[in-house]
């Protein structure tokens, strides 16, 4: 069964500074993988998502993720926290045999401290 | 701005009450979804439609039914719902799953339900 595992409920990071979000993923097929931001009283918005083509992964705002299937990881970083930073933070996977399902990982709040 | 639209934004019901949550998407896609999300928690997969069908109810109490009147429109229809069902239901949607799927959600902003 596929799963994600976000390592860290909480980061906190100064404005300025690397941000690092962690994500493992478990799958038995080559996964389609995601991660989503959420601010306050909003829905999710996609920032960036892996499909099998490169492995590394620029997204929206600065982001970007790299896949290392040799660690099952999909770790999120930006160079330079800005403090518009601060949200919640999804890990996601999701398989073509899985009936279309996308299953989230537990989230990561990011403080951005200035 | 959102693509895909959630009314109401806020919605407090008594467990007697019967109310109904929509969302509408004008993107072309063929798969609708809905999420329950409690406070400081991932969203949980309640139901997936696909090409207007049912194709997935993740063990859903009855007292929530869905519906999808046609491809652009997704209702989650409630009744007698217990304090434990206040949260933000999310409505999210996708292309087309045949030959190009590749799993991206649209959501909405959600519907903050609370049941008194």
């Amino acid at each position: 069964a596929q799963s994600v595992t976000q390592l860290g409920s909480h980061v906190s990071v100064s404005e300025g500074a690397l941000v690092l979000l962690r994500c493992n993923y478990s799958s038995s097929v080559p996964p389609y993988l995601f991660w989503y931001v959420q601010y306050p009283n909003q829905g999710l918005q996609l920032l960036l998502k892996y499909t099998s083509a490169a492995t590394l992964v620029k997204g929206i705002n600065g982001f970007e993720a790299e896949f290392k299937k040799s660690e099952t990881s999909f770790h999120l970083t930006k160079p330079s926290a800005h403090m518009s930073d601060a949200a919640e933070y999804f890990c996601a996977v999701s398989e073509r045999t899985g009936g279309f399902k996308t299953i989230f990982g537990a989230g990561t709040r990011l403080f951005v401290k200035a | 701005d959102t693509e895909v639209t959630q009314t109401p934004k806020h919605l407090v019901m008594g467990m007697t009450n019967k109310k109904s949550l929509k969302c509408e998407q004008h993107m072309g896609h063929r798969a609708m979804y809905w999420y329950k999300q409690k406070a400081k928690k991932p969203p949980e997969l309640m139901f997936v439609y696909s090409y207007e069908k049912l194709s997935i109810n993740e063990s859903v109490p009855s007292r929530f039914s869905p519906e999808c009147p046609n491809s652009s429109l997704l209702n989650l229809h409630l009744h007698a719902l217990q304090p434990e069902d206040s949260a933000l239901y999310l409505c999210a949607s996708s292309q087309d799953f045949e030959g190009t799927y590749t799993g991206e959600l649209f959501f909405g902003e959600g519907s903050r339900l609370t049941v008194l």
